[in-house]
This record gives structure tokens, sequence and C-alpha cells, in this order.
């Protein structure tokens, strides 16, 4: 069965802190996402990576980096958060045309 | 730029009707079309996928079509059951990008 896992489904963190969200997938897949979920907005894409070491900006950048070290994990970092980060995140991971398969998510809140 | 649009916005209907659901884009020029169901405060889990190429997909009561042409594509779901209360949220793949819709939620009343 294909799997997509967060580090973590809750996380509450404080203003300026420096924030880790890391996703892996079993299924060797090349393509991996992070999105983000807002109500009234739907899922805006942060980064993507199609690679090893390969980044590619999202829709919405901007406060957020990646590192992608390894072909399973890819790794969202806030490098200072803020209170307009709240939100829910989600990873996704995918081979060429196939399916997307999306880990459980992980809402932030940030105080 | 791409945009995904789903119409109606939020559905009502009582157990064992069959419904459609519809997901717009403006472009044309997409690698496939994904349909996913998410639950409240969960991730997303496809569906559906149909390839450029395809027509329709069909997977169970759920059955998809793509008419690439008009940039449209509907799910019907066939007799509702409460199960499927949820969002209802389409995907268009370009080269490495999904642009998703806003989704329809969907209530399925017993």
């Amino acid at each position: 069965d294909v799997k997509v896992t967060q580090s973590s489904r809750y996380l509450v963190k404080r203003t300026g802190e420096k924030v880790f969200l890391e996703c892996v997938q079993d299924m060797d897949h090349e393509n991996m996402f992070w999105y983000r979920q807002d109500p009234g907005l739907g899922l805006r894409l942060i980064y993507f990576s199609y690679d090893v070491k390969m980044k590619e900006k999202g829709d919405i950048p901007e406060g957020y980096s990646v590192s992608r070290e390894k072909k399973e994990r890819f790794s969202l970092i806030l490098e200072s958060a803020s209170t307009n980060q709240t939100s829910m995140y989600l990873c996704a991971s995918t081979q060429g045309q196939e399916t997307q398969y999306f880990g459980p998510g992980t809402r932030l809140l940030v105080l | 730029k791409q945009e995904v649009t789903q119409i109606p916005a939020a559905l009502s209907v009582p157990e064992g009707e069959n419904l459609v659901l519809n997901c717009s884009f403006t472009d044309s020029a997409i690698y496939n079309l994904q349909w996913f169901r998410q639950d409240p405060g969960k991730g997303l889990t496809s569906l559906l996928l149909i390839q450029s190429s395809q027509r329709e997909q069909t997977s169970g009561r759920l059955n998809a079509s793509l008419d690439k042409s008009s940039g449209r594509s509907t799910l019907y779901i066939a007799a509702s059951q409460p199960g499927d209360s949820a969002t209802y949220l389409c995907a268009v793949k370009g080269t490495y990008k999904y642009i998703f819709g806003t989704g329809t939620r969907l209530k399925v009343l017993a």
C-alpha cells in the first residue's frame, strides 16, 4: 500500500521560530510537492521537487524554503514563522503522469 | 494562467440520489485530471485519474469524464450514501504542477 507520511499532525509554534515539516514517501517517486490549504483559497503550491537536490518555486514560496537530500524525503522549512503561516500543510508525491498521493497533513498554528 | 472552477461550492442531497459534480478549467493543455476526496481535517484521497487521451474512468459507484476541448470534467456518483459526505476536489496537471479547484462540499442526508 502506497504511503506518504508527515512528521506531525499538529504543531504549535511561536512567531519567529524556525519550523521544520518533514514528508516521507515509500513509493520511490521522483516528484514531491508542498501545499498549504486555507479556507476559501484552496490548495496553493509552495515548492516542488522533481529530483534529489532539485527544487522549484511554486505559487507562494515567500517565507519558505525546502530541502531534498534523499529521494524519499522532502522537508519544508519556515525560516521565521509568522502568524500568517498558520495553515494546513499537505505533502504529496507522484511519478510521471500517474496518481498524486497525499500525506495526512500538518495543522500548524503560529502564535 | 490555468484556473480551475468547481460548481456548486456546496450540495446537500438525500441518500440514494445520483449526483454530478462539475469541474471546469481554462487551459486545455493538460496532461491529466484527478478527482480527490477530502474528509474534514484530513489529507486528500485520490478517487480517479483521467489521462488527457482518455474520455472517462470508472471505479465502483464513481464515474469521471473529461472533455478537454470544452475544458470540463464531471464526477458522477451513483446511489449516494451518507459515507460519501466529504469535500470533492479536482486538479489538472500541467508540465510539473497541479492546479486545484476549491472543491464541492457534499452532504448526503440519511
